[in-house]
């Protein structure tokens, strides 16, 4: 079955530490990964996104992923993070043949403390 | 540059009524989906259209139904409501790429927040 799992359902860090989030899927097939991050009250955004080509890829607000086909994972990072990206993220994926629709990770939540 | 457009943003209702929700996908985009976030929950697609067919089917309940129209706008319809449908609803959109392949990515609206009372 094609699935997108997320480790950590919450991840406390302090101001200016580096993190990581960590998403694995299950497939069979192809498939291309997304990150969406979500404000509270907010919709989704769009942080970055693997479709094909280099495995390292960067997104907004200085986050960057690493899509590893060996390990199915696209573990989400920043070096260096700020109060304002206390947030939920969440992990998605379109697997080949599904029509385009989004499966989603449970997300993982983002604590920044000073 | 323009974004989803979702209306209303809020919506109470009582339960066994009707509620309609409106989607306007970003301009030239031709494909809607329809998301469904419960409190706590990851979003769950539940119904998505590529111009003005139903391309794909998740799990929406057989009390919701849903359209395309010529100008690219979707309404999902929901009746019967029930307090378990209360959640946020999230319309995104997105334009086919010269393949027809998964290559669409997806731009969400800001959603509308459902409460059944």
């Amino acid at each position: 079955a094609q699935s997108v799992t997320q480790l950590d359902s919450q991840v406390p860090v302090f101001e200016e530490a580096p993190v990581e989030l960590r998403c694995n899927y299950s497939s069979s097939v192809s498939v291309y990964l997304f990150w969406y991050v979500q404000y509270p009250n907010q919709g989704l955004q769009l942080l970055l996104k693997y479709l094909s080509g280099s495995t390292l890829v960067k997104g907004i607000n200085g986050f960057e992923a690493e899509f590893n086909k060996s390990q199915t994972s696209f573990h989400l990072r920043k070096p260096s993070v700020h109060i304002s990206d206390t947030a939920e993220y969440f992990c998605a994926a379109q697997f080949s043949g599904g029509y385009n629709k989004l499966i989603f990770g449970a997300g993982t939540r983002l604590a920044v403390h000073p | 540059a323009a974004g989803v457009i979702q209306s209303p943003r809020h919506l109470i209702k009582e339960k066994r009524e009707t509620a309609t929700l409106k989607c306007y996908p970003i301009p030239r985009h031709d494909t809607v989906y329809w998301y469904q976030q419960g409190p706590g929950q990851d979003p769950q697609f539940l119904i998505s259209f590529y111009e003005k067919m139903q391309s794909d089917k998740g799990s929406i309940p057989d009390r919701f139904s849903a359209q395309q129209f010529s100008d690219y706008h979707s309404e999902l319809n929901m009746s019967s409501l029930e307090l378990g449908d209360s959640a946020l609803y999230f319309c995104a959109s997105s334009a086919s790429g010269t393949s027809g392949g998964t290559q669409e990515t997806q731009y969400f609206g800001p959603g509308t927040r459902l409460l059944v009372l």
